[in-house]
């Protein structure tokens, strides 16, 4: 079946810096590519998403980049501050599901 | 904002009994699914549902699972016979459309607990 992975599983880093999270995927067919983050015991919220006719997005901190050509996509959060901790998935549509990365977990250092 | 909303927050459960996890997805949306999350691991697809029909469903929506829209406002996941692997988060979700141009809205899930 389709699938997407992700990677890193955990990221550690220092309050400040940046962080980037990349996902692959493997239907070429998907055009739809959100990215969601969950806080421990929480629903996921939707962050920021992308479309197959943009090469890049932005928001704010937060920024989302697609190579459709490698089948790849990544998450950048700049300027991290503690409340970015969280577990964050990247997702694919594929046959009108979306089928979710394993998540990496973020971790922001003081 | 409107909200999908679950019930109950927790469920606990004995192997083999049913049971039925209830969700009312946002008043306007036409597009309702269920996801699964099990403790750790990745948000899986299990089922969607439109104009009272499933749409898709994933390899894990086997026969001890069925969707139901009874009214106007809730959906529901009825587990018929519990198994311990299905204890989970079970997320419920809708949304405008089918395809890529609506985001998905979660509800807050129901924790399911099987023993």
């Amino acid at each position: 079946g389709e699938n997407v992975e992700q990677h890193p599983s955990t990221l550690s880093v220092q309050e400040g810096d940046s962080a980037v999270i990349k996902c692959t995927y493997s239907d070429s067919a998907s055009n739809y590519f959100p990215w969601y983050k969950q806080e421990l015991g929480k629903r996921p919220q939707l962050i920021i998403d992308i479309r197959s006719n943009v090469g890049e997005k932005k928001d704010q901190r937060i920024a989302v980049t697609l190579n459709k050509t490698a089948k790849h996509f990544s998450l950048h959060i700049t300027e991290t501050q503690p409340e970015d901790s969280a577990v964050y998935f990247c997702a694919a549509d594929s046959n009108y599901q979306l089928i979710w990365g394993a998540g990496t977990k973020l971790i922001i250092k003081p | 904002e409107p909200e999908v909303t679950q019930t109950p927050s927790h469920q606990v459960t004995q192997m083999g009994q049913e049971v039925i996890l209830r969700c009312v997805p946002i008043s306007n949306h036409l597009y309702f699914y269920w996801y699964r999350q099990i403790l750790g691991q990745k948000v899986e697809f299990l089922v969607s549902f439109y104009n009272n029909e499933i749409s898709e469903k994933s390899e894990i929506f086997d026969d001890q699972f069925s969707v139901e829209r009874p009214d106007g406002s809730n959906f529901t996941l009825k587990i018929r016979s519990t198994k311990l692997e299905d204890s989970a988060m079970y997320f419920c979700a809708s949304s405008n459309y089918r395809d890529s141009n609506s985001p998905l809205h979660f509800g807050n899930g129901t924790r399911l607990t099987v023993t």
